[in-house]
């Protein structure tokens, strides 16, 4: 079964650090495009980072600098490093797999369950 | 202020067709293939069309469509577990980016 399992939320002061991981099942995550995305309390979706199959990674204006996106190939496990967290950073975090389909990226077709960040003192 | 424009809300009775819209441009839904994206009671989205396929598990009355700058997900017989929020996405070359709409909350009366 494909599936995306997510861990290592919870409770960090701000300015803390935290490493969310992101267990992948069913397929390969260095051979995918792999994704953050959170969403703070009632707000929507937004998109954090990605890394791509190469390597490559991007990442929001508003995380660029605090966050790093990685992966373990052996553990097959996407990982979110998080440093310098505020307040802005509560949210759940989601790891996602972005699809190709007929050659052309863009859609996410997995999701994991998502894991809560909640910064505060 | 989302890269991607969505209706804030759309409302529809059960049976009934319903058509969500998501608005981009060039750099984005015009380029690369757009996802679909339903969110029941904030849990964890579930893809609900990706492109215009349609995932395994998500039934037929589902459907998507592209046309130049402009996505849209119809929901054809519309049923009370269809009620949820639902965001659209795609990758932006511009921005290098993935960018969603702002959610449209879908009511099902």
């Amino acid at each position: 079964e494909v599936q995306l399992v997510e861990s290592g939320g919870g409770l960090v002061q701000p300015g803390g650090s935290l490493r969310l991981s992101c267990a992948a099942s069913g397929f390969t995550v260095s051979s995918n495009y792999m994704t953050w995305v959170r969403q703070a309390p009632g707000k929507g979706l937004e998109w954090v980072s990605i890394i791509y199959s190469a390597g490559n990674t991007y990442y929001a204006d508003s995380v660029r600098g605090r966050f790093t996106i990685s992966r373990h190939n052996s553990k097959n496990t996407l990982y979110l490093q998080m440093n310098s967290l505020s307040a802005e950073d509560t949210a759940v975090y989601y790891c996602a797999r972005e699809g190709i389909l007929s050659g052309r990226r863009g859609a996410l077709d997995i999701w994991g369950q998502g894991t809560m960040v909640t910064v505060s003192s | 202020q989302s890269a991607l424009t969505q209706e804030a809300s759309v409302s529809g009775t059960v049976g009934q067709k319903v058509t969500l819209s998501c608005n981009g441009d060039t750099n984005n839904i015009g380029t690369y293939a757009v996802g679909w994206y339903q969110q029941i009671s904030h849990g964890a989205p579930k893809t609900v069309m990706f492109g215009n396929s349609l995932p395994s598990g998500i039934p037929d009355r589902f459907s998507g469509s592209k046309s130049g700058t402009t996505a849209s997900l119809t929901i054809s017989g519309l049923q009370p577990e269809d009620e949820a929020d639902y965001y659209c996405s795609t990758w932006d070359y511009s921005l290098s980016a993935q960018v969603f709409g702002g959610g449209t909350k879908l009511t099902v009366l």
